[in-house]
């Protein structure tokens, strides 16, 4: 099966740093993706990693270990906007067609 | 104007009221989805095109069935609501041809209340 798993809620001061982790587990893996929502709002794209490493896009980065099926989520210098639930998404190939799986999100709370 | 719209915004049905939630895209993509979104659930694919011509269950399409009428649209329908369909269900787009990620483009959502 396929499974991805990652912290239900994350409470950080604003101007911290805060990791959100995300372990995976599935057939046919392309790449791991982080999407952002904001209560009330639509989930949005942030950053996509397919390859072993360290992305950075501004404040965020996002990290992949394949061998580990792990990745993780790092914001930097926080802020109030930045509260909202983050969800790791992998990109598979089960059954011969290509989807995304999405976890089942990281609440996260920045707090003044 | 938003890339991707959906019709209606709100709905409040009753049981065994059938019932069409609708998805439009201008952002020219191939693909596109119907998810649902429960609390603590994350996202969860109910049903996935990607041409006209190629629709695909996703993992809780019992309930469920779609069109894909054209590129631009895709309907979703529940043929005899029930309770537990109650959820914000979302559309996406996407587009491999021109995107190697696939990052999926989210309409605003419909929040759907079975009574």
């Amino acid at each position: 099966g396929q499974s991805l798993e990652q912290p239900s809620e994350v409470t950080a001061v604003e101007g911290a740093i805060v990791q959100i982790n995300c372990t995976y587990q599935t057939s046919g893996f392309y790449g791991l993706s982080w999407y952002q929502q904001h209560d009330g709002g639509a989930p949005t794209f942030l950053s996509y990693n397919a390859l072993d490493g360290l992305e950075e896009t501004g404040r965020f980065s996002s990290f992949l270990s394949r061998s580990d099926s792990y990745g993780y989520l790092l914001l930097q210098e926080l802020q109030m906007k930045d509260s909202a639930s983050y969800f790791c998404a992998v990109r598979s190939s089960s059954d011969s067609s290509y989807k995304l799986i999405f976890g089942s999100g990281t609440r996260l709370l920045v707090r003044p | 104007d938003a890339d991707v719209t959906q019709t209606p915004r709100n709905r409040i049905t009753k049981t065994g009221k059938r019932i069409m939630l609708e998805c439009s895209q201008t952002k020219g993509h191939d693909r596109m989805y119907w998810y649902r979104q429960d609390p603590g659930l994350g996202l969860r694919l109910i049903y996935y095109s990607f041409d006209v011509k190629d629709i695909n269950k996703g993992e809780i399409s019992d309930g469920y069935s779609v069109s894909r009428q054209a590129q631009a649209k895709f309907s979703l329908s529940l043929e005899s609501a029930i309770p537990n369909q109650t959820a914000l269900y979302f559309c996406a787009t996407s587009d491999l041809r021109r995107d190697s990620t696939d990052t999926q483009y989210f309409g605003p959502g419909t929040r759907l209340t079975v009574l």
